[in-house]
Order: structure tokens, then sequence, then C-alpha cells
């Protein structure tokens, strides 16, 4: 039962690049969420959905698209990535919207 | 605005010792209140809080909610070392996180 996994673990890019963070859940959650983990700044949500095909915005979504095609994946995209985008990236996945969410183990993006 | 305060931000203490992290909420659209430990990587979950004045325990770990002061409390008891990392808070729902309680226990 592998739970949530995030792809890559580390990644650098270039400012402007474009790039795909994945996160797939095989526990048949409804709810995926991906936040975003910065020093002294605690957990901040970026998007979630609450099903396939139904997507919403967090506290923290300019810069970053989601879909939710299916159940189990959750890409979250960076458009034209910036420097201020530079964090560890979580997903995580629950049930239902307000259990209690599994967590991935974490992309960590740095954005020269 | 959602908001969600926990204090201390860091807390030192000797092994043995009993902690109280505080965690305080403003959450619209109130459900529950989360606590989680992080130590390296991710966050994995401790408690979640619906009622009023009913305690939740898991070993030498405990907390409770009072919905009416907004606010709870995580307390570990007879510390270890292993008890070092970060505790976190959310309010449901959507979450919203707290800044986290960075606590280390030394020998």
């Amino acid at each position: 039962n592998a739970g949530v996994t995030q792809t890559p673990k580390f990644q650098v890019l270039k400012t402007g690049q474009s790039m795909t963070l994945q996160c797939a859940q095989d526990m048949n959650h409804e709810y995926m969420s991906w936040y975003r983990q910065d020093p002294g700044m605690g957990l901040r949500l970026i998007h979630y959905s609450v099903g396939a095909g139904i997507t919403d915005q967090g506290e923290v979504p300019n810069g970053y698209n989601v879909s939710r095609s299916t159940t189990e994946d959750f890409p979250l995209r960076l458009l034209s990535a910036a420097p201020s985008q530079t964090s560890v990236y979580f997903c995580a996945s629950s049930y239902l919207e307000g259990q209690p969410q599994h967590f991935g183990d974490g992309t960590r993006l740095s954005i020269l | 605005e959602d908001k969600v305060v926990q204090s201390p931000l860091s807390l030192v203490v000797h092994e043995g010792d009993t902690v109280t992290l505080n965690c305080s909420y403003e959450v619209t659209n109130f459900r529950s209140l989360l606590w989680y430990k992080q130590e390296k990587k991710a966050p994995t979950f401790l408690f979640m809080l619906t009622s009023s004045g009913i305690e939740k325990k898991s070993g030498r770990l405990s907390s409770i909610l009072d919905k009416k002061e907004l606010f709870s409390i995580l307390n570990i008891t007879a510390t270890q070392t292993g008890d070092s990392a970060v505790y976190l808070c959310a309010g449901n729902t959507p979450l919203v996180f707290g800044k986290g309680t960075r606590l280390s226990v030394i020998a």
C-alpha cells in the first residue's frame, strides 16, 4: 500500500520554466490537496479537490494550476516558475473533506 | 480571513518533562481541529477534535478542544528525545495550519 506518492522528490528549475509536480494516491480518497511549506510559515493551501473533475483555490493559488481527471491523480503545474515559488510542496489526501489527511513525503523545489 | 496561531513557536525541554502546546483558531466553516507531528518529512496525524471538553489520548499524548474559547492544547507527558519534532495545529475546513511549535527534547 503506497499511500500518497509524490514525484519528483527534488527539482531545480530556472526562472520562467514550467513543470508539473505529480501526486498519486491508491487509497480511493475523494479529497486531495496541495500545500507549500516555507520556513516560519507553516503549511499553506494552494489548491484542493473534493472529487474528480472538481477543483478549487486555496490560500495561495497564484502561479499554480491543477486538474483532477481521475480520483487517483492530482498534478500541480507551475506555468512560469519564479524564485518566490522555491519551497517544499506537499500533496495530501483523505477519504472525504474534513477528515484527517495523509501526506506525501514532499517535493523540494528550488527556482534559480 | 481564517487564522490559526500556535504558541510557543519553539520549546526546549529535558527528557521526562511535561509540555503543553497551545493553539487558538478563527475558522469560518469550522468542523474540527487537527494536530499533526512533523519530523523530517511528511506530517503525520495525531488527533482530530470536534467536540468541546472531550479529551483524546494516545499514550503520553493528549489533546482537548474548547469551542467556546476557540482554543486547543496538546499535552505530552514524560517527554522523550523521540518527541522532538514540529507540532502543527490546523483548523478545518479547508485546512488552515498554524506555523507550528518546534519541540526539542534533550537527554
